[in-house]
């Protein structure tokens, strides 16, 4: 079985400072694992994935994350936050074996302060 | 607009009622999914069909949900009996399946719903 655990469901920043959104997963097998981002009103948009190679993945928007194996983890970083990075993110992982099914963590939502 | 699209965006109805949901899946995608996302919570799994065929069903789909793919294209969501524990958001996505081991998963906007 698959989870995730997004740490913190609210996170506040001032803009121009340094984003960090916590996700650690937990998977039997090899992961697929992403960062969906979720505007009001608005379906979910993909940030960026790790499926194999690199660890450190560069998204859009000036996104990047790292697979941490030995922790687990699936950390969303952006060196400088802007008012438009305010929304909720979604970290969530599926089984490379079968990328039909997604499991999201709970949300993060991202306030940024002028 | 050539992405996934639903209908309606909105929908309030009473207990009781049945509702039907819409999804239109990106052209010759030919997996579609449908996810709940209730109050608070990531999107939840409900079903995806590859073609016409339903594929898997989660455990949060009772026997008041009914889902189809007629033709390969659209699907339609179907709750019977709506209950206030429905309502949520319904999002549905769409990938195409091909040989490569990862296929992207596009979501439209939702539907909204709330069961008075």
């Amino acid at each position: 079985a698959q989870s995730v655990t997004q740490l913190g469901s609210h996170v506040s920043v001032s803009e121009g400072a340094l984003v960090l959104l916590r996700c650690n997963y937990s998977s039997s097998v090899p992961p697929y694992l992403f960062w969906y981002v979720q505007y009001p009103n608005q379906g979910l948009q993909l940030l960026l994935k790790y499926t194999t190679g690199a660890t450190l993945v560069k998204g859009i928007n000036g996104f990047e994350a790292e697979f941490k194996k030995s922790e687990t983890s699936f950390h969303l970083t952006k060196p400088s936050a802007h008012m438009s990075d305010a929304a909720e993110y979604f970290c969530a992982v599926s089984d490379m074996n079968r990328d039909d099914k997604i499991i999201f963590g709970k949300g993060t939502r991202l306030h940024i302060l002028p | 607009d050539t992405g996934v699209s639903q209908d309606p965006r909105h929908k309030i109805t009473k207990r009781g009622q049945n509702v039907t949901f819409r999804c239109d899946p990106i052209s010759e995608h030919n997996r579609l999914y449908w996810y709940r996302q209730t109050l608070g919570q990531g999107p939840e799994f409900l079903t995806y069909f590859q073609n016409e065929a339903q594929l898997e069903k989660s455990r949060l789909l009772s026997d008041r949900f009914s889902a189809e793919r007629p033709k390969g294209s659209f699907s339609t969501l179907e709750i019977q009996r709506t209950e206030q524990g429905d309502s949520a958001m319904y999002l549905c996505a769409s990938s195409v399946l091909t040989g490569r081991t990862y296929n992207e998963q596009f979501f439209g906007p939702g539907t909204r719903l709330t069961v008075l």
